[in-house]
């Protein structure tokens, strides 16, 4: 069976420092991976997505970046956090073909800019 | 692009009551997904159902694609069926085009 994990659950961070979320799938080949924010709240907001290695699309214009450097690994990235990004980010998978709507979601990153 | 909206935003009920949560639709959809997002934020997944009606337990949904729009039944509620659900569509058969709604909140009271 399939599993998603990302990481750290919670993160406190100064304004200006790097930032760094990871997640990994196991269990299937070439899934599309996304990224979304939750702010408090509010609904989800689609960041980033990713249909294979290096292969990354963006949402929304933002001070975060995406990097897919393997099949199942997807990293959320930004050089200098602002207090805007605060909020709890969700990795998610989908089948690629068919079935690319189920959505499959890790267990979320609780972030804090202070 | 398409619209999706839940309803009611919030929902108060005593234990053992049955709720009703609706989602509608702006234009026709390929896919549709309820998630229950519980207090610790994890979404669990409930039902991927593009059309017609799933059950699974206390739970059951339905979807009617060509009226735009999907209900999500919960019958004999339980505390731990506190939370937010939250309905999702895919627009195209595309990977971006997941869209989902605000959300409905439900408290069930003991």
């Amino acid at each position: 069976s399939q599993t998603i994990h990302q990481w750290p659950a919670t993160l406190v961070q100064p304004v200006g420092s790097p930032l760094s979320l990871e997640c990994t799938v196991e269990g299937t080949s070439n899934p599309n991976l996304y990224w979304y924010r939750q702010a408090a709240g509010r609904g989800l907001q689609l960041l980033f997505y990713s249909i294979g290695i290096d292969q990354i699309s963006s949402e929304v214009p933002q001070n975060l970046s995406a990097s897919r450097p393997q099949d199942r690994q997807f990293i959320l990235s930004s050089k200098k956090l602002l207090l805007s990004d605060s909020g709890f980010y969700l990795c998610a998978w989908s089948f690629t073909g068919v079935n690319t709507g189920e959505l499959f979601f890790g267990e979320g990153s609780r972030l804090t800019v202070l | 692009g398409i619209q999706v909206e839940q309803s009611p935003p919030d929902l108060i009920l005593q234990e053992g009551a049955n709720s009703t949560l609706r989602c509608n639709f702006s234009d026709s959809v390929n896919n549709l997904q309820w998630f229950h997002q519980n207090p610790w934020g994890q979404l669990i997944n409930l039902f991927y159902i593009p059309s017609g009606t799933k059950q699974n337990g206390r739970l059951s949904a339905t979807t009617v694609a060509t009226e735009r729009y999907s209900l999500l039944y919960i019958s004999s509620s339980q505390t731990t069926d506190s939370g937010v659900y939250f309905c999702a569509v895919e627009r195209y058969s595309s990977a971006s085009k997941i869209i989902f709604g605000s959300g409905t909140r439900l408290s069930i009271r003991p």
